[in-house]
Order: structure tokens, then sequence, then C-alpha cells
């Protein structure tokens, strides 16, 4: 069965002071994983997809990184606007396209 | 639209209602989703729509659960005979092709019942 698992579970961190968000996964043949961003109330908003071992995806202070078991997404010099649920998730080589989610690392940034 | 759109909002139901859940998705989009999403979890699948075919609908909880997209757009989520496990937040996507890409997020229907 295909599985994310996520952590930590929250991170507080203060503004300017970077981290790491993890992300392990079993899956049957991957076909991509995906981050999202998700803020109270609203539905996750799409930020990165990587789809082999190696690659690195970046978007401001966001970096998205995949191995064979692992995905870290770094977030250099946070700004309390980063504040939100960052969720991962897998989708499978094989049958259709369903996304399986991990349960999200809620981050606070405080200024 | 710009983007996904789900109505309503917010969905309050009393015990054995049945709710219906609209989701319109960007235009031209062939692949249609349907994700439950409890406080504190993370999205889980419910069913997918290639155009208004329904390939996959393993993730649907129980035969109370129905979903349709009859003109391969707008798709409609049926709940029959509500109960409180049912409260959660039901979210629709989509992605433009049949293929494996991004998947774009509606607002989500928060549905409560009492």
């Amino acid at each position: 069965e295909d599985q994310v698992t996520q952590s930590p579970e929250a991170l507080r961190l203060q503004e300017g002071e970077s981290s790491s968000l993890n992300c392990s996964y079993t899956v049957s043949g991957l076909r991509g994983l995906f981050w999202y961003r998700q803020d109270p109330g609203k539905g996750p908003e799409f930020l990165f997809t990587l789809y082999s071992a190696g690659e690195e995806k970046e978007k401001e202070r966001l970096k998205a990184t995949l191995t064979k078991k692992e995905s870290f997404l770094h977030i250099t010099a946070p700004k309390p606007e980063d504040s939100a649920t960052y969720l991962c998730a897998v989708q499978a080589s094989t049958g259709f396209q369903k996304l399986v989610f991990g349960t999200g690392t809620r981050l606070l940034v405080s200024p | 639209g710009a983007g996904v759109s789900q109505s309503p909002r917010y969905k309050v139901a009393k015990r054995g209602q049945d709710v219906a859940l609209r989701c319109d998705p960007i235009s031209g989009h062939v692949s249609l989703f349907w994700y439950q999403q409890a406080l504190g979890q993370g999205p889980e699948f419910l069913t997918y729509f290639q155009n208004e075919a329904q390939l996959d609908k393993s993730g649907l909880p129980s035969d109370r659960f129905f979903a349709e997209r009859p003109e391969g757009s707008v798709s409609t989520l049926k709940i029959q005979r509500t109960q409180q496990e049912d409260s959660a937040v039901y979210l629709c996507a989509s992605s433009l092709v049949a293929g494996y890409n991004e998947q774009f997020f509606g607002p989500g229907t928060r549905l409560t019942v009492l």
C-alpha cells in the first residue's frame, strides 16, 4: 500500500531561521512526488512536482529535493507569510492518477 | 473562471439528510478528482473522472456516496442519508490532460452533519 509520512507534525521558526521539512514515502513505482501549501480554510495550492531521484526545484524561498525514499522541502530565511500547512503527496506509476497525501507539516513563522 | 470553484462553501445537514456538492473544474481540464479531508489530516482520494467516465471510485467509503460528471465538465458528489462521520471538507481538483501532472484544487466544501 502506498504511504506517505511527514515530519515534523508542527514546526515553529523565527523569521529568517532556515529549516527543512521531511516527506518519507513508500510507493509501488513512483510517477511523481508533489508538494502543496494549504492555508486555513482553503484548498491545497500546488508548489512542485519531482519525478526522479536527484531532481531539485526552487521557488522563491522554497527548494524541494527528492531521493529514492524521501523528499525534503527546504525553507530559506522564512517570512511570516510562509506560515501554512505543507502537504506532500505521491502518485504511483500504476493504476490511475490519484494522489496519496501525508498528514502535513504545520509551519508557523514568527516575526 | 481562473480556478476550480466549489459550491456551497459550507453545508450543515441533519443526520439522515441527502446532500449534493458541486464542482466546476478549470475549463478544458480532462481529469477531475474528489478528495475528503478530515480535520488535521491530509486529503484522501474518493473518486476520479476522465471526461464523463468515472474510471476509479475505489475511495468512496460506502454506497451512500455517489459522484457524476455527465457532460465531462461540472461534477456533483452526492451523499445519501448523511452520518456524523461524513463531516469533513470535500475537495475537488482538476488536471489538464489524462496524464500524470499537477492537480489544481478548489477551496472545498465544509460539510457538518449534526
